[in-house]
């Protein structure tokens, strides 16, 4: 079956730690994206892809980085400055810009500062 | 003022109620409108898709939006205790995914 897959579903980091969040997607889509959900808040964007090899920095890219060699692949890194990373994180891939009734999203990573 | 703004909730039903969930916007240039849902610790899952105003109906559930209003809803009919969940809309003045905004999201509980 296609979709997204995300590991781990549980993520824990120590102070000053830097983790890698992975995401991998079958179905053949060009653009990726990477969100972080707070309670109470939004989905909030953090890096976005539409190509191989090319990435954008979304509305609160400060203390994480991601890298996209390979078209299934998308991994976000926390590191360790980003100052408050506890957080429930999402991937999403669409097979173009379009997002409308194109998105995917994985079920999610819950990372832990301990 | 916040771009998208939800009741967070919680909102409990009894089984079988019409269940009415709403968002507000400020920005008079979105067009394209969703609604997602989205169960304890999982991922969003695609509701509804609307472009622009007007209604749009899939089975129990019916999305409209009021451009004029800046306001959006999501009715759900015959609820059922699996539409339990958290239900959040989107929205962008175009269909570039690094673009829409999403509300907090509202959290329903439906009571058997």
């Amino acid at each position: 079956d296609g979709g997204i897959t995300q590991s781990p579903k549980y993520l824990f980091r120590k102070e000053g730690q830097n983790v890698t969040l992975s995401c991998e997607q079958n179905l053949n889509h060009d653009a990726m994206y990477w969100y972080r959900q707070d309670p109470g808040q939004g989905l909030r964007l953090i890096y976005y892809s539409q190509i191989v090899n090319d990435f954008q920095k979304g509305d609160i890219a400060e203390g994480y980085s991601v890298s996209r060699e390979k078209k299934e692949s998308f991994p976000l890194t926390v590191t360790s400055a980003q100052k408050n990373p506890t957080a429930f994180y999402l991937c999403a891939s669409t097979p173009g810009q379009g997002f409308g009734t194109e998105a995917f999203f994985g079920q999610g990573t819950r990372l832990t500062v301990v | 003022q916040k771009e998208v703004e939800q009741d967070p909730g919680p909102l409990s039903v009894p089984e079988g109620a019409i269940v009415s969930l709403n968002c507000t916007y400020s920005n008079s240039a979105f067009q394209y409108f969703m609604w997602y849902r989205q169960y304890s610790r999982k991922g969003p899952e695609l509701l509804m898709y609307t472009y622009s105003s007007g209604n749009k109906e899939d089975g129990r559930f019916t999305a409209q939006v009021d451009k004029s209003s800046k306001y959006i809803s999501l009715f759900i009919r015959d609820s059922q205790p699996s539409d339990s969940a958290t239900y959040l809309c989107a929205m962008s003045d175009d269909n570039y995914g690094q673009n829409f905004v999403f509300g907090p999201g509202t959290r329903l509980s439906v009571l058997p």
